[in-house]
């Protein structure tokens, strides 16, 4: 199984400021890895795919990059409703797979 | 807009079977070459990936739960449903259903996901 490892655990940023989001794949996943937001009592909800492409909605400030083995989520500038937990996910090897999660908090 | 709402008991005494539905509205879930997922999340922690159907009716399953799962669409009821048997304490968690994108990408549309308690 391919292992996500997400890093930081958690974030602690202000409102305004630039976060950045680690995940580090125990094998290649080439370019098949996305990126997923949650809230408390919510869905995921998909915001990057196949390493930098942003899903339909997902404003710019969010953006993806890597491939391989390592990959980065920035939020250029961190808004009120972007104080969540936010996951990697990969498609590339069986079984898909999800990061342990990195909460993105106040 | 395709939408996905899963169903079942909330609660499931060990040893028994976890059956659940999602059911899919907006489109059909036979159109497109999408397949259709079953996710799974434990109170406080992270997501697991259980397995999916193809509009063709072939899965994939997570090989750690593979010998107790089964993913099936019902195309008459536009749904498809998990079935995981022999159950325990650890199978307690929200079950989400979602969108598979295939070739084309991740899982993009989510149910808002279902709550399951094993427990006697």
């Amino acid at each position: 199984e391919t292992v996500l490892t997400q890093s930081p655990a958690t974030l602690s940023l202000s409102p305004g400021e630039r976060a950045t989001l680690s995940c580090r794949a125990s094998q290649s996943v080439s370019s098949y890895l996305a990126w997923y937001q949650q809230k408390p009592g919510q869905a995921p909800r998909l915001l990057i795919y196949d390493g930098f492409n942003r899903a339909t909605g997902i404003p710019a400030r969010f953006s993806g990059s890597g491939s391989g083995t390592d990959f980065t989520l920035t939020i250029s500038s961190l808004e009120p409703e972007d104080f969540a937990v936010y996951y990697c996910h990969q498609r590339a090897n069986w079984p898909r797979s999800f990061g342990q999660g990195t909460k993105v908090e106040i | 807009q395709v939408q996905l709402q899963e169903s079942g008991p909330g609660l499931v005494k060990p040893s028994q079977t976890l059956s659940l539905t999602c059911t899919v509205s907006g489109g059909s879930i036979t159109s497109g070459v999408y397949f259709w997922a079953w996710i799974r999340q434990p109170a406080g922690k992270g997501l697991e990936w259980i397995g999916r159907v193809s509009t063709g009716g072939n899965t994939d399953y997570n090989a750690s739960l593979q010998s107790r799962v089964t993913i099936s669409l019902d195309t008459s009821k536009n749904q498809f449903s998990l079935r995981l048997s022999s159950v325990t304490a650890a199978d307690t968690a929200v079950y989400y259903c979602a969108r598979d994108l295939g070739h084309q990408g991740p899982e993009d549309v989510w149910g808002q996901g279902t709550t399951v308690t094993v427990s006697s």
